[in-house]
């Protein structure tokens, strides 16, 4: 089955530390983005990538870094910029459209907390 | 800028009764309107969608009508069950699949 794969499930950072949440797509997707959901506040974007080797910042980038080298993979870095990382973590993917008919196809999401 | 707005939850609800979700929005263009649930520890399933004015997506009971006149894309039920109980989201895609979110509504179902 094609799908997305978010992993870890459960992740927990120290102070100072970066760490790398992985998203992975074999839907044959040429977009994929990454959502921060915090409790009572929806969803905010934090990066976006159209097509390989080329990613946009999101609302809420300060703190995050992305890479997209292959098109079926979009890690997300959680620098130690970020003071407040605690969230529940979302990639998703979607057919390139510029006039946004496609729906996103979402992954299970990483669960970040701070030691 | 884009922006979407959802009726604050939670709604409670008895298994059976009619639900109605409010969702309106402010966007540029010609957007396309979205409906997301979600389950406890899972992402987004896409519920339902509509990229016209007037059209009317449906999907495992539920619907929602796209109406230009009022900015509006309100989620509809007629008669709910306990497997419901999730969290629902709007959003609309004004262009290049980037999508704007409401803050979500939480419904609980009760046998």
């Amino acid at each position: 089955d094609g799908g997305i794969t978010q992993s870890p499930k459960y992740l927990f950072r120290k102070e100072g530390q970066n760490v790398t949440l992985s998203c992975e797509q074999n839907l044959n997707h040429d977009a994929m983005y990454w959502y921060r959901q915090d409790p009572g506040q929806g969803l905010r974007l934090i990066y976006y990538s159209q097509i390989v080797n080329d990613f946009q910042k999101g609302d809420i980038a300060e703190g995050y870094s992305v890479s997209r080298e292959k098109k079926e993979s979009f890690p997300l870095t959680v620098t130690s910029a970020q003071k407040n990382p605690t969230a529940f973590y979302l990639c998703a993917s979607s057919t390139r459209d510029r006039v946004g008919n496609q729906p996103q196809h979402f992954g299970d999401g990483t669960r970040l907390s701070i030691l | 800028g884009n922006s979407v707005t959802q009726m604050e939850g939670p709604v409670t609800l008895s298994e059976e009764a009619f639900l109605t979700i409010n969702c309106t929005y402010t966007a540029t263009g010609y957007p396309s309107l979205f409906w997301y649930v979600q389950y406890p520890g899972e992402g987004l399933q896409l519920l339902l969608k509509a990229t016209k004015a007037d059209d009317k997506g449906s999907n495992k009971g539920f619907e929602a009508t796209y109406r230009k006149e009022t900015t509006s894309f309100h989620l509809e039920k007629g008669s709910v069950q306990v497997s419901d109980s999730a969290v629902y989201f709007c959003a609309l895609n004004s262009g290049y699949s980037t999508l704007t979110f409401g803050k979500g509504t939480m419904l609980l179902v009760s046998p």
